[in-house]
This record gives structure tokens, sequence and C-alpha cells, in this order.
């Protein structure tokens, strides 16, 4: 089954850049969607076809993804971005085509 | 506005079953897929399953396939999740969500999630 594997945590400071990395085999052929998850609240979407933002979502949100790896960067990074963050891909190489979901990231704001 | 909001969980004993709804509002129901995912507590994010808009293709996940069932109602713009043979390691909070299709999409929003307890 298809793996996408993130760093558990990221430490940054207010007013810095924070780069989330999401990996997996070839993911640079997949279609990547990022997730805000603040404590106690429901996941967010912030960054879908790796690189478009939804209404309502800052500019400082962005992403990449080539090669084996896909990149959230959320520039000078606020207080209110503290939260865990996931990638998620689909893994259609199969009769049974899966959702799988990153092992998520917890970004710390200093 | 879209809203989802998820109803039917509770507490079960191993083998048990348990059916999920999630009722929908603010958009076309039967235009879109429907997916569950679910957060175990503590732990990440874990995809279970997807329905296209008409319901005539759905997908889950290896570790759910076989025991439980999505389905919808467009009718009443009702999503549901028949889960049987339940394990311990179901116990998670379940979400439905909104996707655009049935497969490459992503999913947003989400319900405020419902939680499944799996314990004797």
């Amino acid at each position: 089954s298809y793996e996408l594997t993130q760093p558990p945590s990221v430490s940054v400071a207010p007013g810095k850049t924070a780069r989330i990395t999401c990996g997996g085999n070839n993911i640079g052929s997949k279609s990547v969607h990022w997730y805000q998850q603040k404590p106690g609240q429901v996941p967010v979407l912030v960054i879908f076809y790796d690189n478009d933002r939804p209404s309502g979502i800052p500019e400082r949100f962005s992403g990449s993804n080539s090669g084996n790896t896909a990149t959230l960067t959320i520039s000078r990074v606020e207080a209110g971005d503290e939260a865990d963050y996931y990638c998620q891909v689909w893994d259609g190489d199969s009769d049974h085509p899966q959702g799988v979901f990153g092992t998520g990231t917890k970004v710390t704001v200093l | 506005e879209v809203q989802l909001a998820e109803s039917g969980g509770g507490l079960v004993q191993p083998g048990g079953s348990l059916r999920l709804s999630c009722t929908a509002s603010g958009f076309t129901f039967n235009k879109y897929a429907m997916g569950w995912v679910r957060q175990a507590p503590g732990k990440g994010l874990e995809w279970v399953s997807i329905i296209s808009g008409s319901g005539a293709d759905t997908n889950y996940a290896d570790s759910v396939r076989g025991r439980f069932s999505v389905s919808r109602d467009n009718s009443k713009n009702t999503l549901f999740l028949q889960m049987n043979s339940l394990r311990p390691e179901d116990t998670a909070v379940y979400y439905c969500a909104k996707s655009q299709h049935l497969v490459s999409s992503w999913f947003d929003p989400w319900g405020q999630g419902t939680l499944v307890t799996v314990s004797s």
C-alpha cells in the first residue's frame, strides 16, 4: 500500500517560514491536498491540487510537489497557524483506489 | 453555506454493528461524491470510504473492506456508513466530508464528527 511520510514536528518562530514535507514514492505524479487541524477542531482544507488555495485561506499558504516530495510552505508564520497538518493523495494504482493521508506534522510556533 | 452533520456514534461491543448518518445541506447533494474519514484518539487521519454522487460507485480502505458499507439517500440528502463486525481498533471519531470526485479529489468541508467506541 502507498505510504506518505511527514516529519512528526516542525518548530518555527513567528514571522518566519515553515516548510512541511510529505514524502511518497513518485508523489510528484499525484495530486496532493493539505489539511490543517487545530486542537479540538475539524480538519480544514488549506491546499488542493498541489498549490491551489480554497477561498478564505491566506496567500501565506502555498504548496509544491515534485519527485518524491511534496511541500506545504507557510510564510510569515502566525501564532494561529499552530496546528497539525496532513497531506493526502489517492493511490489509484490498484483495483481499489485508496485515499491516503500522511502521518501528520505538528507545527509549533515558538 | 455547506453544512454536514454526523450522527449515530456510540459505544458498541466488539463484533457488533453501528450505522452512522451524515445529513447534508447547502449544496446539490447528488452532484458530489461523499467520503468518510476517521481519527482514532490522539492519532492521525485515516481514509475509510467514498461513494459517488449517484451512489453507483464505492471504494473502501483495505482495513474496513468487507465489514463496512457506504450508501446514500439522495432524496434525503443523507450519507450512511454501515459498520459491521466492529473491532476495538475501529474506535475513532468518524467524519463525513464532501468531495469533488470519486478519486483524486480533496475533502472539503468536513462535518463535526461522531465518536464510535468499540469496547466490552
